[in-house]
């Protein structure tokens, strides 16, 4: 069963908004969230992180959120650029353990 | 760094036989996994090495796949026989966190499996 849960598979957002991807969890357990960004015929590379004992970070134009009691977490992309445009995996760990991925959600983001 | 390296980069095989799958880790990396991207499933754990040592292989769909890692810089996947529903991506990721944290990894560009 996923515990990790991308409910939209894709996403298109124009040049210069702002994109929202979100991600909710089922395993309480879990303290430790990640964004992975995937381009065609590449492997996932790492983007952003949070310690559940946190509920936002930031790095440039990319803020993730977490809200542990709704155990949600979203990631904002502002302003989005056409090279932004990749699928993106949530990704969630307790206790070190191995990474839990969602199945993706792609970004589309148009001139 | 090259970075995590896998090969080959496309498989295309039939129904039956045997195929495997390759990796070399990042130099220094302790820790190693095997993950399984299709459609329905996202991104799939299929085994996790730590110290070459395989610590969970709960993801392995079942007896025709198989794992090993013979020392610290290779790893081998491996699919007997193979099925038609096993075309996938798969991933060979590393990571070199020590102590609790195994969560930046570093993926290789995968292999494309496709079993006719």
């Amino acid at each position: 069963d996923q515990q990790v849960k991308q409910n939209s598979p894709s996403l298109s957002v124009q040049e210069g908004r702002i994109s929202i991807l979100n991600c909710d969890y089922t395993n309480s357990m879990f303290d430790y969230f990640l964004w992975y960004k995937k381009y065609p015929a590449e492997g996932p590379t790492f983007l952003i992180s949070i310690s559940s004992i946190k509920d936002k970070n930031e790095d440039g134009r990319f803020t993730v959120f977490l809200n542990k009691s709704a155990k949600h977490l979203s990631l904002h992309i502002v302003p989005s650029q056409p090279g932004d445009s990749a699928v993106y995996f949530c990704a969630a760990s307790f206790s070190g353990y191995a990474l839990n991925f969602g199945k993706g959600t792609s970004l589309l983001v148009t001139p | 760094d090259a970075g995590v390296i896998q090969s080959p980069r496309h498989e295309v095989t039939e129904m039956g036989q045997e195929v495997t799958l390759r990796c070399k880790p990042i130099s220094g990396h302790n820790s190693l996994f095997w993950y399984r991207q299709t459609m329905m499933r996202g991104l799939e754990l299929l085994i996790y090495f730590n110290n070459n040592v395989p610590i969970d292989d709960s993801g392995m769909p079942e007896d025709r796949f198989s794992a090993k890692m013979p020392n610290a810089s290779f790893s081998t996947l491996k699919i007997q026989p193979s099925e038609p529903r096993d075309s996938a991506v798969y991933f060979c990721a590393s990571s070199g966190q020590t102590g609790r944290r195994n969560e930046k990894l570093f993926f290789g560009s995968g292999t494309q499996l496709s079993v006719l």
